[in-house]
Protein backbone atom coordinates (compact mmCIF):
# COMPACT_ATOMS: atom_id res chain seq x y z
CA UNK A 1 0.00 0.00 0.00
CA UNK A 2 0.88 3.81 -0.09
CA UNK A 3 1.81 4.09 3.77
CA UNK A 4 1.71 1.91 6.94
CA UNK A 5 -1.75 0.95 7.59
CA UNK A 6 -2.50 -0.47 11.16
CA UNK A 7 -5.67 -2.21 12.34
CA UNK A 8 -7.67 -1.95 14.05
CA UNK A 9 -7.96 2.09 14.42
CA UNK A 10 -9.63 1.85 18.40
CA UNK A 11 -9.84 -1.20 20.36
CA UNK A 12 -12.21 -1.30 23.80
CA UNK A 13 -11.19 -4.39 25.94
CA UNK A 14 -11.59 -5.61 29.49
CA UNK A 15 -8.84 -5.64 31.83
CA UNK A 16 -6.85 -9.06 31.90
CA UNK A 17 -8.32 -9.84 28.31
CA UNK A 18 -4.98 -10.35 25.36
CA UNK A 19 -5.55 -8.36 22.18
CA UNK A 20 -3.08 -7.93 19.31
CA UNK A 21 -2.39 -5.22 16.98
CA UNK A 22 -1.52 -5.47 13.63
CA UNK A 23 0.91 -3.69 11.53
CA UNK A 24 1.24 -3.69 7.26
CA UNK A 25 4.28 -1.66 6.65
CA UNK A 26 5.34 -0.06 3.48
CA UNK A 27 6.29 -2.84 0.85
CA UNK A 28 10.05 -2.72 0.70
CA UNK A 29 10.96 -1.58 4.32
CA UNK A 30 13.21 -3.82 6.00
CA UNK A 31 12.63 -2.01 9.42
CA UNK A 32 10.02 -1.56 11.59
CA UNK A 33 8.87 -0.19 14.95
CA UNK A 34 6.77 -0.23 17.74
CA UNK A 35 6.22 2.55 19.87
CA UNK A 36 3.96 3.76 22.47
CA UNK A 37 1.92 7.18 22.94
CA UNK A 38 0.25 8.02 26.46
CA UNK A 39 -1.69 10.94 27.31
CA UNK A 40 0.51 13.23 27.81
CA UNK A 41 4.24 11.41 27.24
CA UNK A 42 6.33 11.39 24.30
CA UNK A 43 6.77 8.49 22.20
CA UNK A 44 7.78 5.60 23.82
CA UNK A 45 9.96 2.91 21.90
CA UNK A 46 8.92 -0.23 22.60
CA UNK A 47 10.90 -2.64 19.86
CA UNK A 48 12.32 -3.15 16.70
CA UNK A 49 13.13 -5.17 13.91
CA UNK A 50 15.72 -5.14 11.38
CA UNK A 51 15.89 -7.44 8.23
CA UNK A 52 16.55 -10.96 9.45
CA UNK A 53 18.37 -9.39 12.37
CA UNK A 54 17.26 -10.56 16.14
CA UNK A 55 14.69 -8.03 17.11
CA UNK A 56 15.61 -5.04 19.62
CA UNK A 57 13.00 -5.68 22.87
CA UNK A 58 14.59 -3.27 24.59
CA UNK A 59 11.59 -1.03 25.62
CA UNK A 60 8.75 -3.70 26.12
CA UNK A 61 7.68 -2.80 29.53
CA UNK A 62 6.84 -6.05 30.77
CA UNK A 63 6.54 -9.68 29.62
CA UNK A 64 3.05 -9.40 28.85
CA UNK A 65 4.31 -7.62 25.82
CA UNK A 66 5.33 -9.41 22.68
CA UNK A 67 5.87 -8.82 19.12
CA UNK A 68 6.56 -10.81 16.07
CA UNK A 69 6.98 -10.06 12.25
CA UNK A 70 6.29 -12.43 9.84
CA UNK A 71 8.51 -12.87 6.64
CA UNK A 72 9.81 -9.58 7.21
CA UNK A 73 6.54 -7.88 6.40
CA UNK A 74 3.42 -7.75 8.83
CA UNK A 75 3.45 -7.14 12.57
CA UNK A 76 2.25 -8.40 15.49
CA UNK A 77 1.68 -6.66 18.60
CA UNK A 78 0.08 -8.90 21.50
CA UNK A 79 -0.37 -7.80 24.79
CA UNK A 80 -1.52 -10.07 27.13
CA UNK A 81 -4.07 -9.61 30.50
CA UNK A 82 -4.05 -6.23 29.87
CA UNK A 83 -3.83 -3.40 32.59
CA UNK A 84 -5.26 0.23 32.51
CA UNK A 85 -2.08 1.49 32.46
CA UNK A 86 -1.89 -0.48 28.78
CA UNK A 87 -4.31 2.37 27.56
CA UNK A 88 -2.26 4.64 25.14
CA UNK A 89 -1.81 4.94 21.16
CA UNK A 90 0.36 2.03 19.55
CA UNK A 91 1.74 3.45 17.16
CA UNK A 92 3.67 1.49 13.81
CA UNK A 93 6.47 2.82 11.87
CA UNK A 94 8.88 1.22 8.77
CA UNK A 95 11.49 2.24 7.02
CA UNK A 96 13.83 1.27 4.12
CA UNK A 97 16.88 1.01 7.28
CA UNK A 98 18.04 2.72 9.88
CA UNK A 99 17.08 6.20 11.00
CA UNK A 100 20.55 7.68 11.35
CA UNK A 101 22.62 8.90 8.67
CA UNK A 102 21.15 6.34 5.99
CA UNK A 103 18.54 8.91 5.14
CA UNK A 104 15.76 6.59 5.42
CA UNK A 105 12.98 8.46 7.37
CA UNK A 106 10.02 6.85 9.81
CA UNK A 107 6.76 6.26 7.69
CA UNK A 108 4.35 6.19 10.79
CA UNK A 109 1.10 4.60 10.74
CA UNK A 110 -2.27 6.43 12.04
CA UNK A 111 -2.11 3.89 15.56
CA UNK A 112 -4.27 1.62 17.37
CA UNK A 113 -5.86 3.53 20.10
CA UNK A 114 -6.38 1.22 22.57
CA UNK A 115 -8.61 1.60 25.52
CA UNK A 116 -8.78 -1.14 28.65
CA UNK A 117 -11.53 -0.59 31.43
CA UNK B 1 20.71 6.82 28.70
CA UNK B 2 19.60 9.75 25.81
CA UNK B 3 16.52 11.93 26.31
CA UNK B 4 14.75 14.72 24.50
CA UNK B 5 13.32 17.40 26.33
CA UNK B 6 11.30 20.17 24.87
CA UNK B 7 8.92 22.93 25.14
CA UNK B 8 5.76 21.68 26.78
CA UNK B 9 2.00 23.02 24.79
CA UNK B 10 -0.10 23.69 23.92
CA UNK B 11 1.46 26.71 22.01
CA UNK B 12 -1.04 29.28 20.69
CA UNK B 13 0.00 31.84 17.86
CA UNK B 14 -1.78 34.26 15.74
CA UNK B 15 -1.52 33.78 11.93
CA UNK B 16 2.00 35.52 10.83
CA UNK B 17 3.82 35.31 14.33
CA UNK B 18 7.52 33.93 14.67
CA UNK B 19 7.34 30.72 15.83
CA UNK B 20 10.20 28.98 18.20
CA UNK B 21 9.51 25.26 19.93
CA UNK B 22 12.72 24.33 22.28
CA UNK B 23 14.48 21.12 22.06
CA UNK B 24 17.61 20.48 24.09
CA UNK B 25 18.58 16.55 24.25
CA UNK B 26 21.27 14.18 26.24
CA UNK B 27 22.79 11.47 24.44
CA UNK B 28 25.99 9.23 24.65
CA UNK B 29 27.52 10.15 21.50
CA UNK B 30 27.08 12.19 18.50
CA UNK B 31 23.36 11.88 17.31
CA UNK B 32 21.18 12.91 14.17
CA UNK B 33 18.51 14.97 15.82
CA UNK B 34 14.83 15.63 13.84
CA UNK B 35 11.68 17.01 13.83
CA UNK B 36 8.57 14.94 13.17
CA UNK B 37 5.18 16.86 12.67
CA UNK B 38 1.91 15.19 12.92
CA UNK B 39 -0.70 16.90 11.19
CA UNK B 40 -4.90 16.65 12.49
CA UNK B 41 -5.66 12.83 12.00
CA UNK B 42 -2.73 11.84 10.44
CA UNK B 43 0.73 9.84 11.05
CA UNK B 44 4.12 11.46 12.44
CA UNK B 45 5.63 12.49 9.20
CA UNK B 46 9.58 13.49 9.07
CA UNK B 47 9.92 17.66 9.31
CA UNK B 48 13.81 18.31 9.40
CA UNK B 49 16.68 16.56 10.25
CA UNK B 50 20.52 18.05 10.96
CA UNK B 51 23.10 14.44 11.47
CA UNK B 52 25.91 16.79 12.96
CA UNK B 53 26.91 19.74 14.85
CA UNK B 54 26.21 23.31 13.05
CA UNK B 55 24.22 21.33 10.42
CA UNK B 56 20.57 23.26 9.83
CA UNK B 57 17.85 21.28 8.59
CA UNK B 58 15.28 23.27 6.13
CA UNK B 59 11.58 21.97 4.85
CA UNK B 60 8.24 24.32 4.18
CA UNK B 61 9.75 27.68 6.23
CA UNK B 62 10.92 25.91 9.23
CA UNK B 63 14.08 25.38 10.12
CA UNK B 64 16.28 23.67 13.01
CA UNK B 65 20.43 24.34 13.83
CA UNK B 66 22.20 21.52 15.62
CA UNK B 67 23.78 23.13 18.23
CA UNK B 68 26.39 20.89 20.23
CA UNK B 69 27.24 23.38 22.25
CA UNK B 70 24.29 24.09 23.72
CA UNK B 71 22.80 20.78 22.82
CA UNK B 72 19.83 22.18 21.49
CA UNK B 73 17.85 21.73 17.85
CA UNK B 74 15.23 24.29 18.53
CA UNK B 75 12.64 24.49 15.54
CA UNK B 76 11.86 28.09 14.42
CA UNK B 77 9.68 29.69 11.47
CA UNK B 78 9.22 33.08 10.96
CA UNK B 79 5.80 33.28 9.74
CA UNK B 80 3.60 30.88 10.56
CA UNK B 81 0.21 29.68 9.16
CA UNK B 82 -2.77 28.18 9.70
CA UNK B 83 -2.06 24.91 8.66
CA UNK B 84 0.87 24.65 10.31
CA UNK B 85 -1.34 24.10 13.66
CA UNK B 86 -0.22 20.41 14.87
CA UNK B 87 1.93 18.48 17.02
CA UNK B 88 5.27 18.68 16.78
CA UNK B 89 8.26 16.01 17.97
CA UNK B 90 12.02 16.29 18.53
CA UNK B 91 13.77 13.00 18.05
CA UNK B 92 17.08 11.87 18.28
CA UNK B 93 18.94 9.06 16.94
CA UNK B 94 22.81 7.00 17.46
CA UNK B 95 22.25 5.01 14.62
CA UNK B 96 25.08 4.44 13.31
CA UNK B 97 27.40 5.72 15.25
CA UNK B 98 28.54 2.92 17.37
CA UNK B 99 26.57 4.13 20.48
CA UNK B 100 23.11 2.67 20.21
CA UNK B 101 20.78 0.78 18.22
CA UNK B 102 18.58 2.32 15.39
CA UNK B 103 15.76 3.58 17.34
CA UNK B 104 14.72 7.40 17.73
CA UNK B 105 14.14 9.06 21.17
CA UNK B 106 11.27 11.37 21.36
CA UNK B 107 10.17 14.17 23.15
CA UNK B 108 6.90 14.39 24.31
CA UNK B 109 5.21 16.45 21.60
CA UNK B 110 4.15 20.33 21.28
CA UNK B 111 0.86 21.04 20.16
CA UNK B 112 0.57 24.36 17.99
CA UNK B 113 -2.38 25.93 17.14
CA UNK B 114 -2.28 28.71 14.72
CA UNK B 115 -5.41 31.13 14.79
CA UNK B 116 -6.70 32.98 11.71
Amino acid sequence: GAGVSQSPSNKVTEKGKDVELRCDPISGHTALYWYRQSLGQGLEFLIYFQGNSAPDKSGLPSDRFSAERTGGSVSTLTIQRTQQEDSAVYLCASSLEGTGVLNSPLHFGNGTRLTVT
Amino acid sequence: GDSVTQMEGPVTLSEEAFLTINCTYTATGYPSLFWYVQYPGEGLQLLLKATKADDKGSNKGFEATYRKETTSFHLEKGSVQVSDSAVYFCALSEAGRGFGNEKLTFGTGTRLTIIP
